[in-house]
């Protein structure tokens, strides 16, 4: 097992274009979280999967956002009509469904809209 | 609402000897999670301590321990014998029993170490 992946690493994109993320969680792991980090401060939860069911959604998850985890494997997070807010860490991670057992963290995907 | 404070934004420490970073919490739940994770330049966030707030006993890994006053929701990590390859960002977080996994964090602790 090689561990959370996310693709890609880095994206560069101009303002108002869509993006789309990629995040594929340790296989027996049936909880997978998607966080957004800017400069300077801790991961922020967006959203969270339990197997295909997208559970909870953050109010920083505006109609811009969507995730979606189709037969509750890997993941893909997609902004549309990107502004230069949204410039930040996007960070993957899953977990099994005990609780308190910690997540396991992608590497991220560094978005930049210039 | 939970918050999760580290009051100190940044550290420095040198090699072989023992930091301690703090974190403060506030909740008003009574059954929780606590960890600590560490995010090294430019690689991903990896799990260095978890603490369940019912133990009273103090987690330790290896070099790794906390101090958990859960009175004073304070949550400390200790490093000794501090390592070059420990200079990296610390964050503190909180999980809520039942809360679905999901982890609110400080903002951070960058700790390095000098050789």
């Amino acid at each position: 097992d090689t561990g959370v992946s996310q693709n890609p690493r880095h994206k560069i994109t101009k303002r108002g274009q869509n993006v789309t993320f990629r995040c594929d969680p340790i296989s027996e792991h049936n909880r997978l979280y998607w966080y957004r980090q800017t400069l300077g401060q801790g991961p922020e939860f967006l959203t969270y999967f339990q197997n295909e069911a997208q559970l909870e959604k953050s109010r920083l998850l505006s109609d811009r956002f969507s995730a979606e985890r189709p037969k509750g494997s890997f993941s893909t997070l997609e902004i549309q009509r990107t502004e230069q807010g949204d410039s930040a860490m996007y960070l993957c991670a899953s977990s099994l469904a005990s609780l308190g057992t910690g997540y396991t963290f992608g590497s991220g995907t560094r978005l930049t809209v210039v | 609402a939970q918050t999760v404070t580290q009051s100190q934004p940044e550290m420095s420490v040198q090699e072989a000897e023992t930091v301690t970073l703090s974190c403060t919490y506030d909740t008003s739940e009574s059954n929780y999670y606590l960890f600590w994770y560490k995010q090294p330049p430019s690689r991903q966030m990896i799990l260095v301590i978890r603490q369940e707030a019912y133990k009273q006993q103090n987690a330790t890994e290896n070099r790794f321990s906390v101090n958990f006053q859960k009175a004073a929701k304070s949550f400390s990590l200790k490093i000794s014998d501090s390592q070059l390859g420990d200079t990296a960002m610390y964050f503190c977080a909180f999980m809520k029993l039942g809360s679905q996994g999901n982890l609110i964090f400080g903002k951070g602790t960058k700790l390095s170490v000098k050789p």
